[in-house]
C-alpha cells in the first residue's frame, strides 16, 4: 500500500462546476497534510493546508480532513480553466510524502 | 533572495558522468528536501535535512546519489556515475515551519 494514493484522473468537469479531488494516506500518525497544484513544466506551488479535523476554506477553495477515515479532499468551487493542472496530495509524518497526482480538466 | 533557487535549470551529461545540483533555500529556512519527478511521474522522496539533525536518506535510490547541506543553507546533490534512468527533474523545497514548503523551479537532468 503506498503511504499517500491519489486517483490519477483525468478528473473533467465543465467551466463553472465543483471539481473534487480526494486522497488516502496510510500512516494514523500524520499531523499536517497540504494540496499543491501542478501546471505542466512547472514546480509545485501551495495551495492550501490542513491540520485539524473538518473544513478549511480559502477563496474557491475548501480542503476537507477526516482523520478517522485517513482522508483528505479538496473542493474547488466555480472551477475555471485555469484551474486544469495535476493536483497534488502530501501528507507529513516524519518527512513530506507525495502522491502521484490527480489531472484536472476543466472544460470551457 | 525571496525564493528557491536552483541551478542550474538544465543540465545534459554523458552516461558514467557525475553531476552536482545545486539548492539555495529561501533564507532563515531549517528544513530542506530534494525530490525527483520523472516524466509524468509524482515526486519521489529522496533526502531531507532538519535543523542540525542528521538528514534522512532513506529515499537516496543508491549508493551514487549523495547530499550535503553546509552552514545549514545551500544543499548540493551529488550523482556519480549517471546513468539514463537518472533522467529526470530534481526539485528542491524549503520551510521554515511545517506549513508548506516552497519549490524551486528545478533542474531538468538529462543522461545521453
Amino acid at each position: 500500500q503506498k503511504e499517500v494514493e491519489q486517483n490519477s484522473g483525468p478528473l473533467s468537469v465543465p467551466e463553472g462546476a465543483i471539481a473534487s479531488l480526494n486522497c488516502t494516506y496510510s500512516d494514523r500518525g500524520s499531523q499536517s497534510f497540504f494540496w499543491y497544484r501542478q501546471y505542466s513544466g512547472k514546480s509545485p506551488e501551495l495551495i492550501m493546508f490542513i491540520y485539524s479535523n473538518g473544513d478549511k476554506e480559502d477563496g474557491r477553495f475548501t480542503a476537507q480532513l477526516n482523520k478517522a477515515s485517513q482522508y483528505v479532499s479538496l473542493l474547488i468551487r466555480d472551477s475555471q480553466p485555469s484551474d486544469s493542472a495535476t493536483y497534488l496530495c502530501a501528507v507529513n509524518t516524519n518527512k513530506l510524502v507525495f502522491g502521484a497526482g490527480t489531472i484536472l480538466r476543466v472544460k470551457s | 533572495g525571496a525564493g528557491v533557487s536552483q541551478s542550474p535549470s538544465n543540465k545534459v551529461t554523458e552516461k558514467g558522468k557525475d553531476v552536482e545540483l545545486r539548492c539555495d533555500p529561501i533564507s532563515g529556512h531549517t528544513a530542506l528536501y530534494w525530490y525527483r519527478q520523472s516524466l509524468g511521474q509524482g515526486l519521489e522522496f529522496l533526502i531531507y535535512f532538519q535543523g542540525n539533525s542528521a538528514p534522512d536518506k532513506s529515499g537516496l535510490p543508491s549508493d551514487r546519489f549523495s547530499a550535503e547541506r553546509t552552514g545549514g543553507s545551500v544543499s548540493t546533490l551529488t550523482i556519480q556515475r549517471t546513468q539514463q534512468e537518472d533522467s529526470a527533474v530534481y526539485l528542491c523545497a524549503s520551510s521554515l515551519d511545517a506549513h508548506g514548503y516552497t519549490f524551486g523551479s528545478g533542474t531538468r537532468l538529462t543522461v545521453v
